[in-house]
């Protein structure tokens, strides 16, 4: 069974940094783009950044640019975030998600982790 | 950067069709994904590539696009299809980035 469990949220004040971790299992998680998708309370979902299988690309919403940072661990079939200089508005529920994409043309997202909460508040 | 729109809500009878709009410029030349997410739950992926279907997808669930406008069609509702439903595009034409609707509340009266 394809999984990915993510872990690592919490609360955090604003300025403060924080690291997501997604572990996955039941694929070849080399073999994938994988993606970061956020949803604050109440609100949409929002497409925040991904990662090349060998991590050589990266692709970042503007709103986290240069804050934000995707890695992942092929070795360890697991992908992070790395949060700095958090603010009250990127508090969210974070999931990651396995990218599926034809080369050129499209992406989505399939499966996605349960989710877990940042929260960024004083 | 790249917009798409959707409807807040939509209401439907059990039995009934419902259609879920996503509106975006010339959305007919990208590839629409649908999302369907219940409360508390993680999204769940229903369509890709605008009409194709994940395996356990019930064929209840359809998709199309053409021109402005993508639709997710809902046959023979049930209660159990009460949900938001995202639909998705990739954006590669400035940079590259996923982009979702708002969401639409689908509600089963």
């Amino acid at each position: 069974e394809v999984q990915l469990v993510e872990s690592g949220g919490g609360l955090v004040q604003p300025g403060g940094s924080l690291r997501l971790s997604c572990a996955a299992s039941g694929f070849t998680f080399s073999s994938y783009w994988m993606s970061w998708v956020r949803q604050a309370p109440g609100k949409g979902l929002e497409w925040v950044a991904n990662i090349k299988q060998d991590g050589s690309e990266k692709y970042y919403v503007d709103s986290v640019k240069g804050r934000f940072t995707i890695s992942r661990d092929n070795a360890k079939n697991s992908l992070y975030l790395q949060m700095n200089s958090l603010r009250a508005e990127d508090t969210a529920v974070y999931y990651c998600a396995r990218d599926l994409r034809i080369v050129g043309a499209t992406n989505w997202f399939d499966p996605w982790g349960q989710g877990t909460l940042v929260t960024v508040s004083s | 950067s790249y917009v798409l729109t959707q409807p807040p809500s939509v209401s439907v009878a059990p039995g009934k069709t419902a259609r879920i709009t996503c509106g975006g410029n010339n959305i007919g030349s990208k590839s629409v994904h649908w999302y369907q997410q219940k409360p508390g739950q993680a999204p769940v992926l229903v369509i890709y590539y605008d009409s194709d279907r994940p395996s356990g997808i019930p064929e209840r669930f359809s998709g199309s696009n053409s021109g402005n406008t993508a639709t997710l069609t809902i046959s023979r509702v049930e209660a159990g299809d009460e949900a938001d439903y995202y639909c998705q595009v990739w954006d590669s034409s400035s940079d590259h980035r996923g982009v979702f609707g708002g969401g639409t509340k689908l509600t089963v009266l």
